[in-house]
């Protein structure tokens, strides 16, 4: 069956450190892959786009490597805040034709002083 | 803010009743997506409009439908409802059919009791 995967429990760690959040998924062929950032109760909010020609993005602290033969992306902030405490969400087209993005559950990171 | 407006914020209803959610796309975005977002589920995908036409499908149940009008707004009619369709409902745009980034709005909160 067709799933991605996030890791499923909350990530905490302290300010300045680099927090890596992964995403996984099973039987998709994505053209690219996107990550998104909610805070509680508003809605999803665009970080970055990873093509799958692309091993890896930068977008100042955030860093995205993406890699089609392990079916995973890596989602990487480094020097990290506690402003940067929220659910980081995984998606994809599941197919060169699609247009519709598949979400994963997404990941919470806590960001602690 | 994403520039993408949905109206109303809240809604409380009861089963069985029918409502109307509303979105505006941003300024010139011609792809309209609905999705919803229940705490078990995580965030599913429902219908994508592009330019007025269907032009993907998820998980929609027969009970929901949605249009998207001459002037690129959307509109989402969930019928006879139940209490599992309590949930917040988003709805984002993106400028072109598909390969980039969504703008998501600010979500319609749906209580069903």
């Amino acid at each position: 069956s067709q799933k991605i995967e996030q890791n499923s429990e909350a990530l905490n760690i302290q300010e300045g450190k680099t927090a890596t959040l992964t995403c996984n998924y099973t039987n998709y062929s994505p053209a690219y892959l996107q990550w998104y950032r909610q805070d509680p109760g508003r809605g999803p909010v665009f970080l970055l786009l990873i093509r799958e020609n692309e091993k890896e993005k930068r977008k100042e602290r955030l860093k995205v490597t993406f890699d089609t033969t392990l079916k995973q992306s890596l989602f990487h902030i480094t020097a990290s805040q506690p402003a940067d405490s929220a659910t980081y969400l995984c998606a994809l087209v599941p197919n060169q034709a699609g247009t519709a993005l598949i979400f994963g559950k997404g990941t919470t990171l806590s960001v602690s002083s | 803010d994403s520039g993408v407006t949905q109206t109303p914020k809240h809604l409380i209803t009861a089963t069985g009743q029918r409502v109307t959610l509303r979105c505006s796309p941003r300024s010139g975005d011609l792809s309209v997506y609905w999705y919803q977002q229940s705490l078990d589920q995580g965030l599913q995908f429902l219908i994508q409009y592009y330019n007025g036409e269907e032009r993907a499908k998820g998980n929609i149940l027969e009970r929901f439908s949605a249009q998207q009008f001459p002037d690129l707004h959307s509109e989402l009619n969930l019928s006879s409802l139940e209490l599992g369709d309590s949930a917040l409902y988003f709805c984002a745009s993106s400028p072109g059919l598909a390969g980039g980034a969504q703008y998501f709005g600010p979500g319609t909160r749906l209580l069903v009791l």
